[in-house]
């Protein structure tokens, strides 16, 4: 069953630009991890945010939790070419021990 | 340390032939879970192992396929009798706990073609 719902499913911008990206859930949450996935390659982790965190920063990537409103954003300032991926967001529910993924954000920086 | 290691990259079989997947989870980790990820669409669940025990299976098709992680070696995925429906890429995960409180690190995947 889909848990994470990304907003947008695609999203163009130019190089520079700030891209972000949303998911929405629907049950209670352990944490949410938001993933990269470049083109016929594996996921890279990027962050895990805890149910009891708001907001988590890693370079030029910044992450909120909105437990409320069962959603969270993905901000990456000052895109480049090579952030050029799709963006997934897991959700791993309580008492469940499973990533549950969304359909993920494609996002393309134009140079 | 060598991240997550599936092989083969790439597989081809034939209608009816059996695919195996393997997955060499991190050094350290015995949690495993194996994923399937159709065309532009994101990754659904399909199993969740331990050291030679399933956690969670609700992910898996109730025929052909199969998963099971030893005491030694890798961890597979068996899809028995293949049709042109199993085309997909496969992803294997690790971890170092329970993802209730860690991070999952995923392999490179294998991708499956059924001809």
């Amino acid at each position: 069953s889909q848990q994470g719902e990304e907003d947008p499913q695609a999203l163009s911008i130019q190089e520079g630009e700030n891209a972000t990206m949303n998911c929405s859930y629907k049950t209670s949450i352990n944490n949410l991890q938001w993933y990269r996935q470049n083109s016929g390659r594996g996921l890279v982790h990027l962050i895990l945010i805890r149910s009891n965190e708001r907001e988590k920063h890693s370079g030029r990537l910044r992450v909120t939790l909105d437990t409320s409103k069962k959603s969270s954003s993905l901000l990456i300032t000052a895109s480049r070419a090579a952030d050029t991926a799709s963006y997934f967001c897991a959700t791993v529910s309580q008492g469940a021990q499973k990533l549950v993924f969304g359909q993920g954000t494609r996002l393309t920086i134009n140079p | 340390n060598a991240g997550v290691m599936q092989n083969p990259r790439h597989l081809v079989r034939r209608r009816g032939q059996e695919a195996r997947l393997r997955c060499s989870p991190m050094k350290g980790h015995s949690h495993v879970y194996w994923y399937r990820q159709l065309p532009e669409e994101g990754l659904k669940f399909m199993v969740y192992l331990q050291k030679e025990n399933i956690i969670d299976e609700s992910g898996m098709p109730k025929e052909r396929f199969s998963a099971e992680f030893p005491k030694e070696g890798p961890s597979i995925l068996r899809i028995q009798q293949v049709v042109r429906g199993d085309s997909a890429a496969y992803f294997c995960a690790s971890s170092g706990g329970i993802v209730e409180w860690t991070e999952a690190f995923f392999g490179q995947g294998t991708r499956l073609t059924v001809v």
